[in-house]
């Protein structure tokens, strides 16, 4: 199937651990997004990744890192995890960033709960 | 506060029918509004729309925006069984956050 996959999808942690979610597309997009779902249930971007560049960082903080070892992966990295760091993240990607003609297609999704 | 509702909540059809699919946005700052079909996995593209009276299609599906109103709807003609999904509505703002709502359950029945 082409899609955004992330992994894994829950993730049940204890405050302080270091963590990592995956992501991949094999859709062929050269841009890749992560979302922070937040309370009221919208996305909020975090960081975006075209061809292995960075080009949207918003403010998180420095314990995020994204990684993207090529233009089909962004993997997010969490280190001394808190408890507000529970959330549901989305990954996605694009053709193209802006208006991408093709919208955007998004993961299914990573539940994180810190303990 | 932004928000983006959609109606009907839920819809049961029967195979042929045709549908109309409703999404309302109040989003400050809005760029476009995206529709998207989900089944058992990740939601999947279906259109985005920009400007305002230009229709959008593939197949029996179709889809405008009217930026006066703002709303949009989705129009599905000829349904099929494998139309039965969740129909998600997105906002997407100039700060690329997204608004998503919650969705319209279609159920098409044979």
């Amino acid at each position: 199937d082409t899609a955004v996959s992330q992994t894994p999808k829950y993730l049940v942690t204890q405050m302080g651990n270091d963590k990592s979610i995956k992501c991949e597309q094999n859709l062929g997009h050269d841009t890749m997004y992560w979302y922070k779902q937040d309370s009221k249930k919208f996305l909020k971007i975090m960081f975006s990744y075209n061809n292995k560049e960075l080009i949207i960082n918003e403010t998180v903080p420095n314990r995020f890192s994204p990684k993207s070892p090529d233009k089909a992966h962004l993997n997010l990295h969490i280190n001394s995890l808190e408890l507000g760091d529970s959330a549901v993240y989305f990954c996605a990607s694009s053709q193209g960033a802006g208006d991408p003609v093709y919208g955007y297609t998004f993961g299914s999704g990573t539940r994180l709960t810190v303990v | 506060e932004d928000k983006v509702v959609q109606s009907p909540l839920s819809l049961v059809v029967h195979e042929g029918d045709t549908v109309t699919l409703n999404c309302s946005y109040e989003v400050t700052n809005f760029r476009s509004l995206l529709w998207y079909k989900q089944e058992k996995k990740a939601p999947t593209f279906l259109f985005m729309l920009t400007s305002s009276g230009i229709e959008k299609k593939s197949g029996r599906l179709s889809s405008i925006l009217d930026k006066k109103e703002l709303s949009s709807i989705l129009n599905i003609t000829a349904t099929q069984t494998g139309d039965s999904a969740i129909y998600l509505c997105a906002v997407r703002n100039t700060g690329n956050q997204f608004y998503f709502g919650t969705g319209t359950s279609l159920t098409v029945i044979p």
